[in-house]
């Protein structure tokens, strides 16, 4: 089966310009998990979706990170207006019901310059 | 605030000798632990996982020992080999379940020597 895609796998952008980043689950994962890591700190959560709802935003750091799931399939997170501290990797995960373990994606690198 | 530590940030092995990779974490209401390996530019990467009714689980060439009463966690690779050469995260789910937001922990680089 096809893995986590993210897309794009590399971005750079000026302090307050927009970004969207992509997310295509495991086909048919009903969990879709949004998981950043700062330079030199952990892989922090930042929310997680079941099917196209928001189960968790908790770990969302404040009002210009927004994440959409339309229809259950793909989600996007957009940062706007992006900050130098938004800098980092940003990474999605999947899983199916209550199977054990996510599927990570590679990862969107963020540069904030 | 809790959290999730490893006592090692590097750690440098021979080709070969076995690898042990350390984990502290502070919910004593975690049940559930995942090791995860990192490899550059990719995702973290299942390895093995554990809940907190057992205290030692083997995969392939991997262990997982988890010790409740010190809230230690441990990755044991035997022979180790040169593609292990990664950064190992352990998580921890506070909140039950095997589902549901995961706390990781700042990660361990291993260095395998030829």
């Amino acid at each position: 089966e096809a893995g986590v895609t993210q897309f794009p796998s590399h971005s750079v952008i000026e302090k307050g310009q927009t970004v969207t980043l992509r997310c295509d689950p495991i086909s048919g994962h009903d969990n879709l998990y949004w998981y950043r890591r700062v330079m030199g700190k952990e892989i922090k959560f930042l929310l997680h979706f079941v099917k196209e709802s928001k189960q968790d935003e908790s770990g969302m750091p404040n009002n210009r990170f927004l994440a959409e799931r339309t229809g259950g399939t793909y989600s996007t997170l957009k940062v706007q207006p992006a900050e130098l501290e938004d800098s980092g990797v940003y990474f999605c995960a999947s899983s199916l019901g209550d199977r054990i373990g996510y599927t990570f994606g590679s990862g969107t690198r963020l540069t904030v310059v | 605030g809790e959290s999730v530590g490893l006592h090692l940030p590097t750690l440098s092995v021979q080709e070969g000798d076995n690898s042990i990779i350390n984990c502290a974490y502070s919910n004593s209401a975690s049940d559930y632990f995942i090791w995860y390996k990192q490899e550059s530019g990719k995702g973290p990467q299942f390895i093995i996982d554990i809940r907190s009714n057992m205290d030692k689980r083997q995969g392939q060439r991997v262990t997982v020992l988890l010790n409740k009463t010190v809230k230690h966690l441990s990755l044991q690779i035997a022979a180790t080999q040169p593609g292990d050469s990664a950064v190992y995260f352990c998580a921890e789910n506070p909140y039950g379940g095997s589902q549901g937001n995961l706390i990781f922990g700042k990660g361990t680089k291993l260095s395998v020597k030829p």
